[in-house]
């Protein structure tokens, strides 16, 4: 079972939809949680952070974190073609010293 | 805005021959991560400084690749020989880690091409 798991899609939505991303991860003293977007040939860009369950909003990004079930997610509302890119989860192991990456889901966003 | 910078962007080398990599992370930030990213995968931990020690470099492939960060700030990830499964996306990033923040920042990467 791998540490961080992420489905590797493509996710394909029309604009103006609600892209919804998962990740499960194995470490259950996992304290933090993170989802970064990375465009083709670029580095990963951080765009939401969560640390406690429930759901973190900002703007259009919505992460929902269920420590329970060991499950995060992203929401995108109002998709454009211009969120096409890879989501990668990325999840701190117990203590928070060492943060491990998914392998990311390819998101592509239909104009 | 901070950024944490990276050079060069990209680097074509042939098998057998030696590369480096430099980072200089956002000011501030104590912790420096290098990664290798493989296409289609996500980034892995190469080796993790705090300050001027290593506290991580368990998945380092230490008979050819070495990395130093000798006054505590910026820093400098070695191949030497590189092998033509080196190629990859090299990533640094840094966190401010030791104030509580576990949020790491990227920089741009290095495209390294053996051939």
């Amino acid at each position: 079972q791998k540490e961080v798991e992420q489905n590797s899609g493509p996710l394909s939505v029309p604009e103006g939809a609600i892209a919804s991303l998962n990740c499960t991860y194995s470490d259950r003293g996992s304290q933090s949680f993170f989802w970064y977007r990375q465009y083709s040939g670029k580095s990963p860009e951080l765009i939401m952070s969560i640390y406690s369950n429930g759901d973190k909003e900002d703007g259009r990004f919505t992460a929902q974190l269920n420590k329970a079930s060991q499950y995060v997610s992203l929401l995108i509302r109002d998709s454009q073609p211009s969120d096409s890119a890879t989501y990668l989860c990325a999840v701190t192991n117990t203590g928070g010293f060492k943060t491990i990456f998914g392998a990311g889901t390819r998101l592509f966003v239909k104009a | 805005e901070a950024e944490v910078a990276q050079s060069p962007r990209y680097k074509i080398t042939e098998k057998s021959q030696a590369v480096a990599f430099w980072c200089d992370p956002i000011s501030g930030h104590a912790t420096l991560y290098w990664y290798r990213q493989i296409l289609g995968q996500g980034p892995e931990l190469l080796v993790q400084f705090q300050d001027e020690s290593v506290v991580d470099d368990s998945q380092l492939p230490k008979d050819r690749f070495s990395a130093e960060r000798l006054k505590g700030v910026d820093s400098t990830l070695k191949i030497q020989p590189a092998e033509l499964g080196d190629s990859a996306m090299y990533l640094c990033a840094s966190s401010n880690r030791d104030r509580g923040s576990y949020e790491q920042y990227f920089g741009p990467g290095t495209r390294l091409t053996v051939t």
